[in-house]
């Protein structure tokens, strides 16, 4: 069972564009909602998170825009950059109760900004 | 920013053999996990542990796997014996509150 799933699995953009990537889950009982950036041969590094409580979460360029209705996410990047080439992992977890904050992840997204 | 410390990064193991995996976590957290990455696709929760305990472990925990933090040292995941589809990166992570923060993984292949 698929509990996260993330669309498109690739995308390509060129450099300044918007990238947008897509995130879904099933669980109503998530609640906290990191995305986290990882370039080959490194560990995942977070880069932005919302709680449900919120619609919106902007970290520069970075934003989440959450949709607890519909249980979608996404994750927009504006004037993209060659470095933000890498894999964008959506994640999902029942928030850190007591501290402990299990992730279940998506497939991830490859993006690739074209100079 | 914070790192977890993962030891080593690639380690190549026969098949029915035993493999430690070592992590330093960030100091001051509190919860350890271990996550599986099968090449190309995502990260799955293997196991969590506070307090000296597991917490939760998930269908991928095989018997064969252990866990354990003895004080002060390193938090290891120990596979005995090991199998070819054991064959994957695996991460540790640890947190205090919310975030969670993973190292870089180690590459286990398994012949």
């Amino acid at each position: 069972q698929q509990q996260v799933r993330q669309s498109p699995q690739s995308l390509t953009v060129w450099e300044g564009e918007t990238a947008i990537l897509n995130c879904s889950y099933e669980n109503s009982a998530f609640d906290y909602f990191p995305w986290y950036q990882q370039f080959p041969g490194e560990g995942p590094a977070l880069l932005i998170a919302i709680r449900s409580v919120s619609d919106k979460k902007e970290d520069g360029r970075f934003t989440i825009f959450f949709n607890k209705r519909e249980k979608k996410l996404s994750l927009h990047i504006t004037d993209s950059q060659p470095g933000d080439s890498a894999t964008y992992f959506c994640a999902a977890s029942e928030g850190a109760t007591g501290g402990n904050n299990k992730l279940t992840f998506g497939q991830g997204t490859v993006l690739s900004v074209i100079p | 920013g914070p790192k977890v410390l993962q030891i080593p990064s690639h380690q190549i193991i026969d098949m029915g053999q035993m493999v430690t995996l070592n992590c330093d976590p960030v100091s001051n957290h509190l919860y350890f996990y271990w996550y599986k990455q099968i090449l190309g696709q995502q990260m799955e929760f293997l196991v969590n542990f506070y307090n000296g305990k597991v917490m939760e472990k998930s269908k991928l925990f095989k018997d064969q796997f252990s866990v354990e933090r003895p004080d002060g040292s390193y938090f290891t995941l120990k596979i005995q014996p090991t199998a070819l589809e054991d064959s994957a990166v695996y991460f540790c992570a640890s947190s205090l509150g919310q975030q969670v923060f993973f190292g870089k993984g180690t590459r286990l292949t398994v012949v």
